[in-house]
């Protein structure tokens, strides 16, 4: 059951570049979108999200994509930083549901 | 900021025994979830619990699971006979509003390692 893609495992961008990752998903039910960060030995940390009614988010360096017709989503995070070196999960949620749907993640690196 | 607290970090435990797992969420929030993470895998959502119910699970969350919240600030997983298959890291999370509905995100817990032997 793979309702949320994340196709690239990792992603290595260098310090200062942007960062895209990207994010398709397969029901038409979702209604918000999120994304969250992972640092070893802790637990997804929130970093932002966007209703499927908007087509973009900004939050700082952190803007989210969203296009709907294609079922597809991107996190932006310009300009990329060593911290910002993790496992990002493209999450989403259906409002008749508590849940939240995770893709696998991608592992970030950014170089030096 | 105030924060999801999971206790233990890791939990080794023999297979066919009990386990609890404990997590105090975040203390104005009233809806609390458990998930999990097998090795390798992605998470995966198990129950969601809200006004001293079960509101919402998964095929995973099986009658050797159950929730509860005992007091005011705690709130627990336990597995009743553990597997093998059941090693894992187990994530409480907590969020003001009903994830559904609204754009409130749900925290996450750092987690607790299972490891059944």
């Amino acid at each position: 059951d793979q309702q949320v893609k994340q196709n690239s495992p990792s992603l290595s961008v260098q310090e200062g570049r942007i960062s895209i990752l990207n994010c398709d998903y397969t029901n038409s039910m979702f209604d918000y979108f999120l994304w969250y960060k992972k640092y070893p030995a802790e637990g997804p940390t929130f970093l932002i999200s966007i209703s499927s009614i908007k087509d973009k988010n900004e939050d700082g360096r952190f803007t989210v994509f969203l296009n709907k017709s294609a079922k597809h989503l991107s996190l932006h995070i310009v300009p990329s930083q060593p911290g910002d070196s993790a496992v990002y999960f493209c999450a989403a949620s259906a409002i008749s549901d508590d849940k939240i749907i995770f893709g696998k993640g991608t592992r970030l690196h950014i170089l030096p | 900021e105030p924060e999801v607290t999971q206790t233990p970090s890791h939990q080794v435990t023999q297979m066919g025994q009990e386990v609890i797992l404990r997590c105090v969420p975040i203390s104005n929030h009233l809806y609390f979830y458990w998930y999990r993470q097998i090795l390798g895998q992605k998470v995966e959502f198990l129950v969601s619990f809200y006004n001293n119910e079960i509101s919402e699970k998964s095929e995973i969350f099986d009658d050797q699971f159950s929730v509860e919240r005992p007091d005011g600030s705690n709130f627990t997983l336990k597995i009743r006979s553990t597997k093998l298959e059941d090693s894992a890291m187990y994530f409480c999370a907590s969020s003001l509003k009903r994830q559904g509905r609204s754009n409130q995100p749900q925290h996450f817990g750092d987690g607790t390692r299972l490891s059944i032997l």
